[in-house]
């Protein structure tokens, strides 16, 4: 089935921690996004990618990193820069004129 | 720039009643729209999408959405509201450059 995988579901970091988020479809759709929820806020854009090798940031990009290397892929790093992390992340997948795919999330705790 | 604006955060019904979360949308073309799902702790489902054929549009779970061009509104509703339909929705609109412009999002509430 096709469809994107995040991992983990559940991620804790330390204070000044870097944590890396996983994103993989298999879709083969050749946008892909980045998006924190926090409770009342909405979506929020953090980066997207609209081919390989090329990124651009969104709304709320301080504090985070990200790659594309492979059309599959968009990894999300949370740096120590990022000072207030605990968040449910969101990736999606989008063709043009199509409809958004999102993975299951993964709830990022600071302890 | 485009927009997007749901009316309500919160919205509350009672079992059985008629479900409406309203949708409206800044755009000089017509655009593709979308309303999704979202229960907690987890990712969006999408419900429905507009994409210029017909005006009323069906999804899943027995959810509707009518696009009015002139109201530049994408309102969805639900007959008749089920326990199992209280989550988090969320409207959105697509230009042409692979960006989705999203609402704030609307909790529904069922009440028994």
């Amino acid at each position: 089935d096709g469809g994107i995988t995040q991992s983990p579901k559940y991620l804790f970091r330390k204070e000044g921690q870097n944590v890396t988020l996983s994103c993989e479809q298999n879709l083969n759709h050749d946008a892909m996004y980045w998006y924190r929820q926090d409770p009342g806020q909405g979506l929020r854009l953090i980066y997207y990618s609209q081919i390989v090798n090329d990124f651009q940031k969104g709304d709320i990009a301080e504090g985070y990193s990200v790659s594309r290397e492979k059309k599959e892929s968009f990894p999300l790093t949370v740096t120590s820069a990022q000072k207030n992390p605990t968040a449910f992340y969101l990736c999606a997948s989008i063709q043009a004129n199509t409809e958004a795919f999102f993975g299951q999330g993964t709830r990022l705790t600071v302890v | 720039a485009q927009s997007v604006t749901q009316l309500g955060s919160h919205v509350s019904v009672s079992e059985g009643a008629l479900v409406l979360l309203r949708c409206n949308y800044s755009s000089s073309v017509p655009p593709y729209l979308f309303w999704y799902v979202q229960y907690p702790n987890q990712g969006l489902q999408l419900l429905l999408k507009y994409t210029s054929a017909a005006t009323l549009v069906k999804g899943i779970n027995g959810f509707e959405a009518e696009f009015k061009k002139s109201e530049t509104s994408f309102h969805l509703t639900k007959p008749s509201a089920h326990m199992s339909d209280a989550a988090e929705y969320f409207c959105a609109v697509s230009d042409s450059n692979y960006q989705l412009i999203w609402g704030a999002g609307t909790k529904l509430i069922i009440k028994p």
